[in-house]
Order: C-alpha cells, then structure tokens, then sequence
C-alpha cells in the first residue's frame, strides 16, 4: 500500500514563526501537492511539484512556499505564519499521468 | 470560480436506506471525476471514480452517476452504514493536468 506520511499530527506556533511541514511518500511517486482543507471551502491547492527540484503554484500560494530537494520529500514553509493559515494541511502524491492521489493524514495547525 | 461545486453541506439519512450525495461543475474540459471520503483528524481516501467515456461506474454498494449534459454527477451508497458516516469530497481532472480540484465536500450522517 502507498503509505504518505506527515511528520506532525498537530502544531500550535505563534505568529510570524517559520514554520515547516514535512511530507514523506514511499512509492516512488513522480507528483505531490500540498492542499489546506477548511470548513465550506474543500480542499484547496497551494502548491505542487511534478519531479525533484520542480514546483507551481496552485490556486493559494501567498504565504507559503515549498522545496522538494528529493523526490520522496515534499516540504511546505511557512515564512512568517499568520493566524489566517490556522487550517487542516493535507500532503498528497500520485504516479504521474495517473489522476488518483494518495493522502497524508493531515496537519492540523493553529497559528496564536 | 469555483468549478467544482457541492451545493448541499450536510446530509443525513437512515441507515440501511440509499444515500445521494451531488455534484455540479463548470468546465466542459473534466474528463475524469473522482470521488473521496475524509474522517476527522485523517486524510480523505479514494472511493470511486468514472471517466467521461461513461455514465455509471459500481463499486460494491457504490455507484457514480455522470451526466455529462447537465455537468452533473452523483454519488450513491446503498444500502447506508453507520461507518459511512464522513465528509465525502468529489473531484474533477482534465487528462494531462497535474491537479484535480475539489468541491466543498458534503458531510453524511447516518443515523441508526
């Protein structure tokens, strides 16, 4: 089974921290993305990486960044984190030109 | 522009009775339709899905509807269970693209 795994369950930081999100998936998977999930507004793209090194924003960059410097790591940064990013962050990965994802178990961060 | 739209936030429905949850989209490109199931505190995790070259796909007790004429597709869960009992996200893709977007998902109870 494709196993992703998020490094933390939950975080609690306070504003302006850095703050960085880990994301490790075990199958060789050319693409992963990181979404937030937020009551009455889905799941949505803040960014995604399609090979090593290679990234692009999705539909909710500002505010984030990400690095992908091995293809089984995918990291989403926080640079200065504000209390609008307090969300669920879901990291997920597929095989390229296959369209099912596979998903993390989320990271439910608040931002104080 | 939201694309890809669950217009309904909560259902609730009898267990052992059928379930039907909906979805709406916009872009006449999606050509592949995805449906998740998310519990609290994990990551949501395929269900089902239906390319466009049809109209009905089975699972078990879970079939997807697609009617590409009115950009429609709807999911059924018979006969319902109390685990059923989630936040179900349906997706869209358009073959090639490296993202899927999601509705707002629609969250089931099922009640014994």
């Amino acid at each position: 089974d494709v196993k992703v795994t998020q490094s933390s369950r939950y975080l609690v930081k306070r504003t302006g921290e850095k703050v960085f999100l880990e994301c490790v998936q075990d199958m060789d998977h050319e693409n992963m993305f990181w979404y937030r999930q937020d009551p009455g507004l889905g799941l949505r793209l803040i960014y995604f990486s399609y090979d090593v090194k290679m990234k692009e924003k999705g539909d909710i960059p500002e505010g984030y960044s990400v690095s992908r410097e091995k293809k089984e790591r995918f990291s989403l940064i926080l640079e200065s984190a504000s209390t609008n990013q307090t969300s669920m962050y879901l990291c997920a990965s597929r095989v390229y030109s296959n369209e099912k994802l596979f998903f993390g178990s989320g990271t439910q961060l608040s931002v104080l | 522009d939201q694309q890809v739209k669950q217009n309904s936030p909560s259902l609730s429905v009898q267990e052992g009775r059928i379930s039907i949850l909906n979805c709406d989209y916009t872009n006449s490109m999606f050509d592949y339709f995805l449906w998740y199931k998310k519990y609290p505190a994990e990551g949501p995790t395929f269900l089902i899905s239906i390319s466009s070259i049809k109209d009905k796909n089975e699972d078990g007790r879970f079939t997807v509807f697609l009617n590409k004429s009115a950009k429609h597709l709807s999911l059924h869960i018979v006969p319902s269970q109390p685990g059923d009992s989630a936040v179900y996200f349906c997706a869209a893709n358009t073959q090639g693209a490296q993202k899927l977007v999601f509705g707002q998902g629609t969250r089931l109870t099922i009640n014994p």
